[in-house]
């Protein structure tokens, strides 16, 4: 089984604190991405990253930046928490060269979430 | 601009009777489509995808059903179980393109005993 971890499952971080939030991937997945969930908007894609080193903007990237440094862990930085970014973040991964191949690199494996509180 | 609606927020239903999910897409490049259910405090987990060359897929009480034409896909629970009360998210891709998954808002759904 695909599993994904991410480090926190609860956060609660003041105005202006430095924020990161660990993802951990197991199965060797190319391709990792950062997701905030809130109520009435679904999930809205943070970033993502292709492959190690490699980083593209999603669609509300603005407060926010990442680090992959190796291919299993892709990390959310939170450069100065604002109250707005309270959320539920999630972190996936999606095996897209891999034995898995052919449609079935369409599908992402999601983490347990962590939810972050500032105050 | 909203490429994939859910237009219930909520739905409820009765044990054992069908629970009838719908989505709409704008995009007509895209191809391949996901539903996800996901539990509260929990991360979204795969339930099925049918890829644009196909107008149907089942696996077990799970059915998705694809009418290009509409830009309408439908997920049909038989029977519906309380544990299957959850928010449903549909979600669609454009393979070879930006391959980011563009999700809906997702359909709250309650299974009543």
């Amino acid at each position: 089984d695909v599993k994904v971890t991410q480090s926190s499952r609860y956060l609660v971080k003041r105005t202006g604190e430095k924020v990161f939030l660990e993802c951990v991937q197991d199965m060797d997945h190319e391709n990792m991405f950062w997701y905030r969930q809130d109520p009435g908007l679904g999930l809205r894609l943070i970033y993502f990253s292709y492959d190690v080193k490699m980083k593209e903007k999603g669609d509300i990237p603005e407060g926010y930046s990442v680090s992959r440094e190796k291919k299993e862990r892709f990390s959310l930085i939170l450069e100065s928490a604002s109250t707005n970014q309270t959320s539920m973040y999630l972190c996936a991964s999606r095996n897209f060269r891999g034995l898995a191949g052919g449609l079935g690199k369409n599908i992402q494996y999601f983490g347990a979430g962590t939810r972050l509180s500032v105050l | 601009d909203q490429q994939v609606k859910q237009n219930s927020p909520s739905l409820s239903v009765q044990e054992g009777r069908i629970s009838i999910l719908n989505c709409d897409y704008t995009n007509s490049m895209f191809d391949y489509f996901l539903w996800y259910k996901k539990y509260p405090a929990e991360g979204p987990t795969f339930l099925i995808s049918i890829s644009s060359i196909k107008d149907k897929n089942e696996d077990g009480r799970f059915t998705v059903f694809l009418n290009k034409s509409a830009k309408h896909l439908s997920l049909h629970i038989v029977p519906s179980q309380p544990g299957d009360s959850a928010v449903y998210f549909c979600a669609s891709i454009t393979q070879g393109g930006s391959e980011k998954l563009v999700f809906g808002k997702g359909t709250k759904l309650t299974v009543n005993p």
